[in-house]
């Protein structure tokens, strides 16, 4: 149980275009979704939190209209990267809690995005 | 501002020997604590969770403490396998669910 996928687990893309991540909860409705993301030999920073149904909360210093943010049900979240930069290059990340008493965030495998 | 604290130099081990993997935390009141283990490109697999209230937890051959008084947990890995080695991270949580992680120990464990 609770298991999280990412599509797609990679993706290179050139600079200019724009990039959509999906999230879902396989076996859990996730009221709940973060995205996080992580540089080579560095931990998991925050970047938002989604709610499904309603605005996600950004992480100070992120840019919500360069990383949109969409939680439309409670087993998919999407993370676009607009007008993605070679500094956008990253390892993204999310996590679903299916809320209640439950605290446990499970995570995605991950997203490896290039940009060239 | 808040910081999370981990061991940052690899901590090498023999095979059946007890790992202890150490998380401080300053300027931080978490309601729980949660462990993970992150293997490269992978995201972190959920391990255990502990709250403020809980002392210790079990887990097969895992065991978390938590002392809220010294703002450290520790994490210890017993009858260590090769198959362990990887990076365990600490994240503690607020009461909204949110965690910060701290950067991870990497642990390495030889036949």
């Amino acid at each position: 149980g609770a298991v999280v996928s990412q599509h797609p687990s990679w993706v290179i893309c050139k600079s200019g275009t724009s990039v959509k991540i999906e999230c879902r909860s396989l076996d859990f409705q996730a009221t709940t979704m973060f995205w996080y993301r992580q540089f080579p030999k560095q931990s998991l920073m925050l970047m938002a939190t989604s709610n499904e149904g309603s605005k996600a909360t950004y992480e100070q210093g992120v840019e919500k209209d360069k990383f949109l943010i969409n939680h439309a049900s409670l087993t998919l979240s999407t993370l676009t990267v607009t007008s993605a930069h070679p500094e956008d290059s990253s390892f993204y990340i999310c996590s679903a809690r299916e809320g209640g008493t439950t605290d446990t965030q499970y995570f995605g495998p991950g997203t490896r995005l290039t940009v060239l | 501002s808040q910081k999370i604290e981990q061991n940052s130099e690899a901590l090498n081990i023999q095979e059946g020997k007890t790992a202890t993997l150490t998380c401080n935390y300053t300027n931080y009141s978490p309601a729980y604590l949660q462990w993970y283990r992150q293997d490269p490109g992978r995201g972190p697999v959920f391990l255990l969770l502990i709250r403020e209230n809980e002392k210790e937890k079990r887990k097969e051959r895992l065991k978390v403490t938590f002392d809220t008084t010294l703002k450290q947990s520790l994490f210890h890995i017993t009858a260590s396998q090769p198959a362990d080695s990887a990076t365990y991270l600490c994240a503690p949580s607020d009461s909204w669910g949110k965690l910060q992680f701290g950067a991870g120990t990497q642990v390495v464990v030889t036949p």
